[in-house]
């Protein structure tokens, strides 16, 4: 069955440290994977997507993350945290067929920034 | 902003009731998917449907029933609510199969 593991429930970086949350799926294809950042009382919104070619991806605010097969994992690395960067942070796997794409989530990791 | 809007923002009810939710997708996306995050549970996807046809199916009570209309706007229906169904229900839409783009939600209270 298709999973999505994000190992760390909870960070805490200080302002201006780099940053990596980790993400693993299980997927029996070559995934569609995401991440998405949820602040407090909000919606979803999307960081950036992996659907195929480089394996390094780039998205808002700073962000990018690396696509391993090897090791299943989609991480997510910014170099250096801003205060605002604190909420919660989702990886998604999505199914890639023509016309489903229904999104399986982790289980979230809490960003904290400490001044 | 996203582009999908959702209605009512909030919403408190009692048990036994039925509720309706509302999204419409962003303008052009033939699919809205409907996830509920709750704090047991977490993002559950619930239910698909792809230019007003049901296309894929989740963890969706059979008290639950959702639908699209022929401008693409969705409902998604909630009947004999428990406390249980308190939760913060997420509509999206996409042209799949391509990326997601999520409503601000409605937190939904059942007392």
């Amino acid at each position: 069955a298709q999973s999505v593991t994000q190992p760390d429930i909870h960070i805490t970086v200080s302002e201006g440290a780099s940053l990596e949350l980790r993400c693993n799926y299980s997927y029996g294809a070559t995934p569609y994977l995401f991440w998405y950042v949820q602040s407090p009382g909000q919606g979803l919104q999307l960081l950036l997507k992996y659907f195929s070619g480089d394996t390094l991806v780039q998205g808002i605010k700073g962000f990018e993350a690396e696509f391993k097969r090897s090791q299943s994992s989609f991480n997510l690395r910014k170099p250096s945290v801003h205060w605002s960067d604190a909420a919660e942070y989702f990886c998604a796997v999505g199914h890639g067929s023509s016309n489903t794409g229904k999104l399986i989530f982790g289980q979230g990791t809490t960003l904290q920034v400490k001044p | 902003d996203s582009g999908v809007t959702q209605t009512p923002k909030h919403l408190i009810t009692a048990t036994g009731q039925r509720v309706t939710l509302r999204c419409s997708p962003r303008s052009g996306d033939l699919s809205v998917y409907w996830y509920q995050q709750s704090l047991d549970q977490g993002l559950q996807f619930l239910i698909q449907y792809y230019n007003g046809e049901e296309r894929a199916k989740g963890n969706i009570l059979e008290r639950f029933s959702a639908q699209q209309f022929p401008d693409l706007h969705s409902e998604l229906n909630l009947s004999s609510l428990e406390l249980g169904d308190s939760a913060l229900y997420f509509c999206a839409s996409s042209t799949p199969p391509y990326e997601q783009y999520f409503g601000p939600g409605t937190r939904l209270t059942v007392t």
